[in-house]
């Protein structure tokens, strides 16, 4: 299975902030590469896919870059709605695998 | 807007079988994959298995051996069947859609609520 670590694992930002979170993969998975967010007993959110393509009304602030075994999901000005945890995962083959997920909080 | 809700039993004994359905609304079931994908306490998403629109399924070789996951069209719903379950099959289980995107194959771009089950005698 391919392995998926996020860091870090919690991160303390405030509004305006810019941040990365990083996901590294065990083995080389070209750019298949999804982000998502997640809050509390909501359904989790999809963000980005194929590395760096933004889903459709995604805000733009968000962005993604990367490919191989090293990703890199940014906000480039963070809002309030923006506190979340955040996954990333491989769709490059399965087992289909998820990262530890990275707490961003005030 | 499709949205997805997971349900059933939030209790489950150990050894037994743990049974859970999504109900599609706002789209089809058709001619998409679903998958189930659960989250541990304190541990990551593990996606456990998919089924697509014809049927066939592909599952976690971790749990393969105790996994069902199953469509009705006519319902709109799918289901997931996990057999003799033990206190390491507690989780918050989700249903999810794949993405119809070009390259976003196998990524989920509709996620339910989630359903979270305890497995306690």
């Amino acid at each position: 299975d391919i392995q998926m670590t996020q860091s870090p694992s919690t991160l303390s930002a405030s509004v305006g902030d810019r941040i990365t979170i990083t996901c590294r993969a065990s083995q080389r998975i070209s750019s298949w590469l999804a982000w998502y967010q997640h809050k509390p007993g909501k359904a989790p959110k999809f963000l980005i896919y194929k590395a760096s393509s933004l889903e459709s009304g995604v805000p733009s602030r968000f962005s993604g870059s990367g490919s191989g075994t090293e990703f890199t999901l940014t906000i480039s000005s963070l809002q309030p709605e923006d506190f979340a945890t955040y996954y990333c995962q491989q769709y490059n083959s399965y087992p289909l695998t998820f990262g530890g997920g990275t707490k961003v909080e005030i | 807007q499709v949205r997805l809700q997971e349900s059933g039993p939030g209790l489950v004994k150990p050894s037994e079988t743990l049974s859970l359905t999504c109900t599609v609304s706002g789209g089809s079931i058709s001619p998409y994959y679903w998958s189930w994908i659960r989250q541990s306490p304190g541990k990551e998403l593990e996606w456990i298995g998919y089924i697509d629109y014809s049927g066939d399924t592909k599952f976690n070789p971790s749990l393969k051996s105790r996994v069902t996951i199953s469509g009705d069209t006519s319902k709109n719903q799918l289901s997931l069947k996990l057999s003799s379950v033990t206190a390491a099959d507690a989780a918050v289980y989700y249903c999810a859609r794949a993405s119809a995107l070009v390259g976003a194959a196998d990524a989920f771009d509709i996620w339910g609520q989630g359903t979270m089950v305890t497995v306690s005698s």
